[in-house]
């Protein structure tokens, strides 16, 4: 099993609609976890991280978080075609410093 | 502030050369961390230096090395290069550990081996 997992997608989803995007990972201890976006051809830049069980929201992005469960999610609300690009889940593990990417989900928003 | 910043943005390497890639991490931050992207692959760490010191290393052959200076410009080098080699190379830096801090991306080296 691979320690953080993505669904590769694409995902598409209308605009105006709710995008949901998912990610597990393996349980080794205290963990963060980090939502990045990556525009074709561009470098990944960070959306939103969360530490704590439970929802955070940043705008039309909420990140939520089940670590009994292994998955942290990001949605989407009210999604622009802007919002197309591949999202990227990341996990910090602290017990060593470790950090792993997933391979990411291509999103498409559909005018 | 200015960005994370890596040179050459472009390059076009034959098999069997070696190749030296740059990045400049933003003012104030210590730590820079390389990764190498591929549409197969996904984005895989490569090593993160902290204080001219490397504090993790991911699971890549030794023809991947890397240095970072006192300045904490960091360098990255890849030996006899193979075509599997091709790849977008990006480095991010953070002000602390990466697993500790944000990391910001910079635009990424895109590195083709013929």
């Amino acid at each position: 099993q691979k320690e953080v997992e993505q669904n590769s997608g694409p995902l598409s989803v209308p605009e105006g609609a709710i995008a949901s995007l998912n990610c597990t990972y393996s349980d080794r201890g205290s963990q963060s976890f980090f939502w990045y976006r990556q525009y074709s051809g561009k470098s990944p830049e960070l959306i939103m991280f969360i530490y704590s069980n439970g929802d955070k929201e940043d705008g039309r992005f909420t990140a939520q978080l089940n670590k009994a469960s292994q998955y942290v999610s990001l949605l989407i609300r009210d999604s622009q075609p802007s919002d197309s690009a591949t999202y990227l889940c990341a996990v910090i593990w602290y017990n060593n410093n470790d950090m792993r990417f997933g391979a990411g989900t291509r999103l498409t928003v559909k005018p | 502030k200015a960005g994370v910043t890596q040179t050459p943005r472009y390059l076009i390497k034959t098999r069997g050369q070696q190749v030296t890639l740059s990045c400049s991490p933003i003012s104030g931050h210590r730590s820079v961390s390389w990764y190498q992207q591929t549409p197969g692959q996904g984005l895989q760490f490569l090593f993160e230096y902290f204080s001219e010191t490397q504090r993790n290393k991911g699971n890549f052959p030794g023809r991947f090395s890397g240095r970072q200076f006192s300045n904490s410009r960091s360098e990255m080098n890849v030996s006899t290069l193979e075509l599997g080699d091709s790849a977008l190379y990006l480095c991010a830096s953070s002000m602390g550990l990466a697993a500790q801090e944000t990391q910001y991306f910079g635009p990424g080296t895109r590195l083709l081996v013929l």
